[in-house]
């Protein structure tokens, strides 16, 4: 069974510092993405990556997918109250049917002013 | 563009009684079609998923059911409802697997299921 473990569960941190959310696997998959939800919302999606390695930047967000694609990190720089929420990784797997995703199971972000 | 509808965004319904929640996708011709259950603040389960009209695969035993009438239409049942079925409910869509990429899944944006 695939499995995609987030660390940390939780997080708390004050406005303007940094954070880094992590997502790890022992499976390999095809591509990786991750979603922002606020609560009683749907998932958001921010960035899909595909290449091992590969590293995406949407603002003050840095997104790395790792050279072996089987972990991948999401980086925010002076966090702001805006960007709590949780996060998702999902991860689709090489040669798997019906563009089914593993969901990881998230990590809570609360930024304070 | 491509957009997603789910409704009702909040449901309260006794326990027993029937359920019928629906999904439509629009901008888009033969997608994949998802329902997942979240738990509170956490991550997703995949209940059902179609890759067609009339076409459904279950994920996971339970008290529900999923439908597809149309290309583009995706609907989640209950004959009777249980206290455990109380959740938040998700459908998503991704491209059809003629039409390139089907990794990316958008989210519509949620129903409310209290079951009392």
């Amino acid at each position: 069974t695939q499995l995609l473990e987030q660390s940390p569960q939780f997080l708390s941190i004050q406005e303007g510092e940094n954070l880094t959310v992590y997502c790890n696997s022992s499976s390999v998959f095809s591509s990786l993405q991750w979603y922002r939800q606020e609560p009683g919302e749907g998932p958001v999606l921010l960035v899909t990556v595909v290449t091992g390695g590969e590293v995406k930047k949407l603002k003050r967000l840095t997104f790395q997918f790792g050279d072996a694609r089987k972990d991948s990190s999401l980086h925010i720089t002076a966090a702001q109250p805006g960007d709590t929420g949780l996060y998702l990784c999902a991860g689709a797997s090489k040669g798997g049917s019906q563009g089914n995703l593993i969901f990881g199971k998230g990590t809570k972000l609360s930024v304070k002013p | 563009s491509q957009t997603i509808h789910q409704w009702p965004a909040t449901l309260v319904q006794p326990v027993g009684s029937p359920l019928s929640l629906e999904c439509t996708v629009e901008g888009t011709s033969n997608p994949n079609l998802y329902w997942y259950r979240q738990a509170a603040g956490r991550g997703l389960q995949l209940l059902f998923y179609s890759v067609g009209i009339g076409q459904i695969s279950s994920e996971v035993p339970q008290n529900l059911s999923a439908s597809r009438p149309q290309d583009r239409q995706f609907i989640l049942s209950s004959k009777k409802l249980l206290l455990s079925d109380s959740g938040f409910y998700l459908c998503a869509w991704t491209l059809g697997r003629t039409s390139g990429n089907t990794d990316t899944q958008y989210f519509g944006p949620g129903t409310r299921l209290t079951v009392l």
